[in-house]
């Protein structure tokens, strides 16, 4: 059973447009999300996060919005670039990291910005 | 080094045979993980090293796979008898310690199993 999921396996927008990728979660416990971002033949590389205190972190043109009454979180991208195209990774772990340590990850979800 | 290094990063092998996979974390990073991508999938976490610590070993997906980290630095991800499930990217990653959030990707081991 899944417990993130990015039901959208893939968005295309037009340069200068807003990209919104949208991530729901399962686990009440997860306090702590995160957005990867991975180019092809290459490791994923973090972008952004946002803890469970917050609704809203932002870092020059991305945004995410955490809904945690909806376990509902998203990334926004505003301008979107071509330079942006690549897959997206949702990531979420418990206090400390989640009682494994790790990171559990969604399916992501692989954005096209079209010039 | 300054970041996560893997080799190789193309494997091809035969069904049957075995393979090894190398990570070699960030200077200091006390945490390392191996997580792998097959096709059309997520990040499936695999294996789990924190220091000194016994590692969490419950992602993986059989016996056939094993992992060591010598020294507190690189770590050898080896996969016995490979089949053709198996074949996927391995990713490795580190960070400085359990209280940081953030992992650091490899570019990963891309093995194919013919």
């Amino acid at each position: 059973d899944q417990q993130v999921k990015q039901n959208s396996p893939s968005l295309s927008v037009q340069e200068g447009r807003i990209s919104i990728l949208n991530c729901d979660y399962t686990n009440s416990m997860f306090d702590y999300f995160l957005w990867y971002k991975k180019y092809p033949a290459e490791g994923p590389t973090f972008l952004i996060s946002i803890s469970s205190i917050k609704d809203k972190n932002e870092d020059g043109r991305f945004t995410v919005f955490l809904n945690k009454s909806a376990k509902h979180l998203s990334l926004h991208i505003v301008p979107s670039q071509p330079g942006d195209s690549a897959v997206y990774f949702c990531a979420a772990s418990g206090v400390g990291g989640g009682s494994q340590g790790n990171l559990i990850f969604g399916k992501g979800t692989k954005l096209s910005v079209k010039p | 080094g300054a970041g996560v290094s893997q080799s190789p990063s193309n494997k091809v092998t035969e069904k049957g045979k075995d393979v090894e996979l190398r990570c070699d974390p960030i200077s200091g990073h006390t945490a390392l993980y191996w997580y792998r991508q097959s096709l059309g999938q997520g990040l499936e976490f695999l294996i789990y090293f924190q220091g000194n610590s016994a590692p969490d070993k419950s992602g993986l997906p059989s016996d056939r796979f094993s992992a060591e980290r010598t020294g507190g630095s690189v770590s050898t991800l080896t996969i016995q008898r490979t089949q053709q499930e198996d074949s996927a990217v391995y990713l490795c990653a580190s960070r400085l310690h359990s209280g940081a959030n953030v992992l650091t990707f490899g570019a990963g081991s891309r093995l194919t199993v013919l």
